[in-house]
């Protein structure tokens, strides 16, 4: 399995553009969340997604982010307008039923995408 | 808002064991102790999680104390390749993982 594939793995942009952040999940997974990790603020859950439905966006930072899931495979995180202070590493996670056995199970990482916005 | 506190840097000399502690007092009884570690650059990593009892896999084991209070992650003969911020959290039922600062973990040759 490739695990979850994330892209662009680099993305630097101008104050104003749009971003569009993908992420691949494991197949088979049935849950996939969007984290920002900053120096400042660590590594934060922005939302997550059960079998493509949005459970939890409590943590997306304002209504400039939006996250869609249309289909198993493949999520997209938006930023309009983008701003200097949104600069961080994006990961996207996923996770699937039974692979652990307890409490919930473990998730798996991609790579991240490093978003500079200047 | 994490709900551990973990000391915020430890070194290990290689090939000796690693002992990372979490403490996790207002832990509730639904709750999991899961441990992850970042290896610079990378997404973070599952290593291992636990309730009640102690739990060992390839990675590592976890050693919780009987009142659940506090853990221990074990890496028992630690390598340069096991230097990476590792996190201690407390999970319930729900996918809410709320990841503290975390353990820098510098093993030294």
């Amino acid at each position: 399995d490739a695990g979850v594939i994330q892209s662009p793995r680099h993305e630097v942009t101008e104050m104003g553009q749009e971003v569009t952040l993908r992420c691949k999940p494991i197949s088979g997974h049935n849950s996939l969340f969007w984290y920002r990790q900053t120096m400042m603020r660590g590594l934060e859950l922005l939302i997550y997604f059960n079998n493509n439905v949005p459970i939890d966006d409590s943590g997306m930072p304002e209504d400039r982010f939006s996250a869609k899931m249309p289909n198993a495979s493949f999520s997209t995180l938006k930023i309009q307008p983008s701003e200097p202070r949104d600069s961080a590493v994006y990961f996207c996670a996923s996770s699937g039923s039974g692979t652990s056995g307890g409490g919930y199970n473990e998730q798996f990482f991609g790579p991240g995408t490093r978003l500079t916005v200047l | 808002d994490a709900k551990t506190t973990q000391p915020p840097s430890m070194d290990c000399a290689e090939g000796r064991a690693a002992n990372l502690p979490c403490n996790h007092s207002t832990i509730s009884g639904n709750e999991y102790v899961y441990w992850y570690r970042q290896i610079h650059s990378q997404g973070p990593q599952y290593i291992i999680h636990g309730l009640k009892n102690n739990e060992t896999n390839e990675m590592a084991s976890l050693i919780i104390t009987e009142d659940r209070k506090s853990s221990t992650l074990i890496l028992p003969h630690a390598t340069l390749r096991d230097t990476a911020v590792y996190y201690c959290i407390v999970i319930n039922n729900n996918n809410d993982m709320r990841f503290g600062a975390g353990t820098r973990l510098t093993v030294k040759p």
